[in-house]
């Protein structure tokens, strides 16, 4: 069974563009969830989708945005970027989600220059 | 809120056993995870503790102790290989805490 894809890998980016990145569950997997990683904060919540609902959200501003499609397949999006947005973001899948076991994706790493 | 707390970093010799401490403060506790990150990789999954005693998984074990807000993963017969950073995880969220360096040196 394939495993969690992200894409793209690398990303760079200037203060106040906006950015999307994509990932692709495992299959059968409707849970999605987003983490921000950075050496001084750790691995930080972002949200978690499960059947195109939003269920969790962590303590981010608003410019980070996501959404889930029917295939579960999700997106987010940060508008307005900061030199601060600089991490990498990965994406996990799981089947229920939540505290279920979570298999990551090899992760976006962004660069805000 | 929920905080979890862990040693920043670990040196052990190969071959050794090691011992990384988690103590946490979640809201609706379901359970403690343990995931391992390498360098410039992915967090994969290594166990989960749903109730109080001791999981055991070939050379990696996890303990759980609910009474004490406390856990621990143990590693034994170190390899170079389990050089990485160690994380805990719990909460409805799955928060995480700040991981533990390992270094393991011959």
């Amino acid at each position: 069974k394939a495993g969690v894809t992200q894409t793209p890998r690398y990303l760079i980016k200037t203060r106040g563009q906006q950015v999307t990145l994509s990932c692709s569950p495992i299959s059968g997997h409707r849970s999605v969830s987003w983490y921000q990683q950075t050496p001084g904060q750790g691995l930080q919540f972002l949200f978690e989708y499960f059947s195109e609902t939003q269920r969790n959200k962590g303590n981010f501003p608003g410019r980070f945005s996501g959404r889930q499609f029917s295939n579960s397949r999700s997106e987010m999006n940060v508008s307005t970027l900061e030199l601060g947005d600089s991490a990498l973001y990965l994406c996990a899948s799981g089947l229920a989600g939540g505290r279920e076991t979570q298999y990551f994706g090899p992760g976006t790493r962004l660069l805000v220059l | 809120g929920q905080s979890l707390e862990q040693p920043s970093e670990v040196t052990a010799v190969e071959g050794a056993i090691v011992q990384i401490n988690c103590t946490y403060q979640t809201s609706g506790f379901y359970g403690l995870s343990w995931y391992q990150q390498h360098d410039g990789g992915a967090p994969t999954f290594l166990s989960y503790n749903a109730l109080d005693g001791l999981e055991e998984t070939g050379r990696f074990s996890s303990f759980l102790s609910r009474s004490d807000s406390y856990g621990y993963l143990l590693l034994q017969e170190l390899q170079m290989k389990d050089s990485a950073s160690y994380f805990c995880a719990g909460g409805y969220q799955l928060t995480f805490g700040k991981g533990t360096k390992l270094s393991v040196i011959p």
